[in-house]
């Protein structure tokens, strides 16, 4: 059956970089697109972009080109998702999910000196 | 961007009732609409796509419909284990996600 396994929780300095993980398996992983979502008690659902992981290519939410760089490593059949010069607004829950048909179980990225 | 507005945000329901969830676009988004449930600490899971399609595995009294801008879930015969938060998602232009319809027992 489909599965998306997340990397576990990170805790994070303001200023620093964490890279979450993705790790499908189940399916082709070339097959579909891989999107990372975030989620806040404030701001609800936010898309931040998709990776083709067949080809690689990128598409990102307008508000996220900078903050957030996805890629694959098809090989172990893992999205990753970098998030940069984190600050605590980047608290949250971030979800992959494949297509829009299967959601990962979500990692907390935490964001405090 | 697309906005997504949910009605009701809260809405009371006794198992067997027929229950209607609403889901508004700020703009035409055509056929490119789902519809998930959430409990608490899980992910969501995908009811139904392309505003009518029920997902794999997901029981028949679940459908969708609608077009445009305006959408609807409904339940036939509200279960107890339908007790969860509904939310519904546009991916005609990237994504966005309504605030969500929690249903509760009354």
């Amino acid at each position: 059956q489909v599965q998306l396994q997340q990397s576990g929780a990170e805790l994070a300095k303001p200023g620093s970089s964490v890279k979450i993980s993705c790790t499908a398996s189940g399916y082709t992983f070339t097959s579909y697109s891989i999107s990372w979502i975030k989620e806040t008690p404030g701001q609800g659902l936010e898309y931040i972009g998709y990776i083709n992981p067949g080809s690689g290519g990128t598409n990102y939410n307008e508000k996220f080109k900078g903050k957030a760089a996805l890629t694959v490593d098809k090989s172990s059949t893992t999205a990753f998702m970098q998030l940069s010069s984190l600050t605590p607004d980047d608290s949250a829950v971030y979800y992959c999910a494949r297509s829009v048909s299967f959601w990962g179980p979500g990692t907390m990225v935490t964001v405090s000196s | 961007d697309i906005q997504m507005t949910q009605s009701p945000s809260l809405l009371s329901a006794s198992v067997g009732d027929r229950v209607t969830l609403n889901c508004k676009a700020s703009q035409n988004i055509y056929q490119h609409l789902a519809w998930y449930q959430r409990k608490l600490g899980e992910a969501p899971k995908l009811l139904i796509y392309n505003v009518n399609s029920l997902q794999t595995g997901i029981p028949s009294r679940f459908s969708g419909s609608g077009s445009g801008t305006d959408f609807t879930l409904t339940i036939s015969s509200l279960q107890p284990e339908d007790l969860a938060t509904y939310f519904c998602q546009q991916y005609f232009s990237g994504w966005t996600f309504g605030g969500g319809t929690t249903l509760e027992l009354k």
